[in-house]
């Protein structure tokens, strides 16, 4: 089964700083999911991913398929990025889930 | 926008009871899916359906049932509810089409604790 890690578990920064949140997997794999969840429960697809580089604002997702490995980056992070971010990777196991890491942004 | 709602958001049930989780989509997505989030254990798979009246086991099933009688609906069964069982339980959707990376939208969990 495919082993999703993702780095770092916990991250507190202060509004305005470059965040960047990895993503590590041990087999090959046909798409790579960023989600975001809110307190309270809410999950929100931010990126869908197969190769190279998408950007969406002030969120950027790449992915390198040889390294088995993606980032998630936030540019002039603000509080309200506040959320727990999680990585998911379909293979043929089918859906496997990061534990998450859990971003606080502090004005 | 694809909406995925879920029956309750908040859930307090006792141990024996039969619990009923429900999950109702609106864009005709022919997957559904039921995950339950423990911390430290991220999300984990119980039960998915690929169309209706048809179900497949996740990672997890034990404990849990599951029925899909119509395309738009997909319920989660706890037959008698343990303490181990408290949870937030989120629901997902996606379209089933062949070659395509099928993203999945969720609803907005349910947090059930069992007394």
């Amino acid at each position: 089964k495919n082993e999703v890690e993702q780095s770092p578990q916990n991250l507190t920064a202060q509004e305005g700083e470059f965040i960047t949140i990895n993503c590590s997997y041990s087999v090959g794999i046909s798409a790579l999911h960023w989600l975001q969840q809110h307190p309270g429960g809410g999950i929100v697809s931010l990126f869908m991913l197969s190769s190279g580089k998408k950007k969406h604002g002030r969120l950027i997702a790449t992915i390198n398929i040889q390294e088995k490995h993606s980032s998630l980056h936030i540019t002039a992070s603000h509080p309200r990025d506040s959320a727990v971010y999680i990585c998911a990777v379909r293979s043929a196991d089918g859906l496997t889930f990061g534990k998450g890491t859990h971003l606080i942004i502090q004005p | 926008d694809v909406k995925v709602t879920q029956s309750s958001r908040y859930l307090v049930k006792r141990t024996g009871e039969k619990v009923f989780l429900e999950c109702v989509q609106d864009m005709d997505h022919e997957n559904m899916f039921w995950y339950r989030q423990d911390p430290g254990l991220g999300l984990r798979l119980i039960y998915f359906s690929y169309d209706v009246k048809m179900k497949e086991k996740g990672d997890i099933p034990e404990g849990y049932s599951v029925s899909r009688e119509k395309k738009e609906r997909f319920s989660l069964i706890l037959e008698s509810a343990s303490t181990n069982q408290t949870s937030m339980y989120l629901c997902a959707s996606s379209f089933r089409l062949a070659g395509f990376y099928n993203e999945q939208f969720f609803g907005p969990g349910t947090r059930l604790t069992v007394l």
